[in-house]
C-alpha cells in the first residue's frame, strides 16, 4: 500500500527566495509522481508529472526531481512570488501502475511574504 | 471550455437523504476518479473507473456508488447521508494509467457537501 509524506507541513518565506518542498513515498515501484497546487476553496491544478524514467521535470520556475531508489521527490520553486502561495500536494500511484488512483500527501502550505 | 466539471458546487442536505453529484470531462479520457477531501484537507481516493473495471477503495461505505452513463461522465450517488459524509468531493480524469504523461490527472473544481 502506497503511503506519501510531505515535509514541511507549512512554510513561510520572503518573496524572491528559492525553496524546496519534500515528498517521500513507500512503494518505489511507481511509474510516475505528480505534483499539484491547491488554492483555498479551489480544485487541484496539476503542476508537473515526472515519469519514473526521468530524474527531473521542469516547468517555468518549477523543477521536480524523482529518486525512486530512495523513495523521494522534491519540488524546487525558484524566485518565489506572492502568487505562489498555496498548498502543494505530492501524489503517487500504486507501485506497478494500475487504475487505483493517486495516494496524496497531506500537503505543504506555502506562504510567500511580499 | 472547462475540462472537468462538477455539479453542484455546493450541496446542503439533511441526514438520511439520498443525493447525487455529477461529473463530466470533455478531454476524451478513459479513466475517471472520485476523491474525498475531509475537514483536515486530506485527499483520499474513493473510486477509479474505466470502461473495463471499477476499483473501489475498501474504506468507502457501500452507501456510495459511482454510475457511469457514458465514458465522459462519472456520477457519484450517496444513499442515507450521514454527518461524517460532509466533505469536498473531487472528480478527476486521466487518459491512461500505465505510465507516462497520459497518467496526468485533471481535477474538477469540487463539490462541497454539508450534511445537517
Amino acid at each position: 500500500k502506497q503511503e506519501v509524506t510531505q515535509i514541511p507541513a507549512a512554510l513561510s518565506v520572503p518573496e524572491g527566495e528559492n525553496l524546496v518542498l519534500n515528498c517521500s513515498f513507500t512503494d518505489s515501484a511507481i511509474y510516475n509522481l505528480q505534483w499539484f497546487r491547491q488554492d483555498p476553496g479551489k480544485g487541484l491544478t496539476s503542476l508537473l508529472l515526472i515519469q519514473s524514467s526521468q530524474r527531473e521535470q521542469t516547468s517555468g520556475r518549477l523543477n521536480a526531481s524523482l529518486d525512486k531508489s530512495s523513495g523521494r521527490s522534491t519540488l524546487y520553486i525558484a524566485a518565489s512570488q506572492p502568487g505562489d502561495s498555496a498548498t502543494y500536494l505530492c501524489a503517487a500511484p500504486p507501485g506497478g501502475g494500475g487504475a487505483d488512483g493517486l495516494t496524496f500527501g497531506k500537503g505543504t502550505h506555502l506562504i510567500i511574504q511580499p | 471550455d472547462t475540462a472537468v466539471s462538477q455539479t453542484p458546487k455546493y450541496l446542503v442536505t439533511q441526514m438520511g437523504n439520498d443525493k447525487s453529484i455529477k461529473c463530466e470531462q470533455n478531454l476524451g479520457h478513459d479513466t475517471m476518479y472520485w476523491y474525498k477531501q475531509d475537514s483536515k484537507k486530506f485527499l483520499k481516493i474513493m473510486f477509479s473507473y474505466n470502461n473495463k473495471e471499477l476499483i473501489i477503495n475498501e474504506t468507502v461505505p457501500n452507501r456510495f456508488s459511482p454510475k457511469s452513463p457514458d465514458k465522459a461522465h462519472l456520477n457519484l450517488h450517496i444513499n442515507s447521508l450521514e454527518l461524517g459524509d460532509s466533505a469536498v468531493y473531487f472528480c478527476a480524469s486521466s487518459r491512461g494509467t500505465a505510465g507516462g504523461e497520459a497518467d496526468t490527472q485533471y481535477f474538477g473544481p469540487g463539490t462541497r457537501l454539508t450534511v445537517l
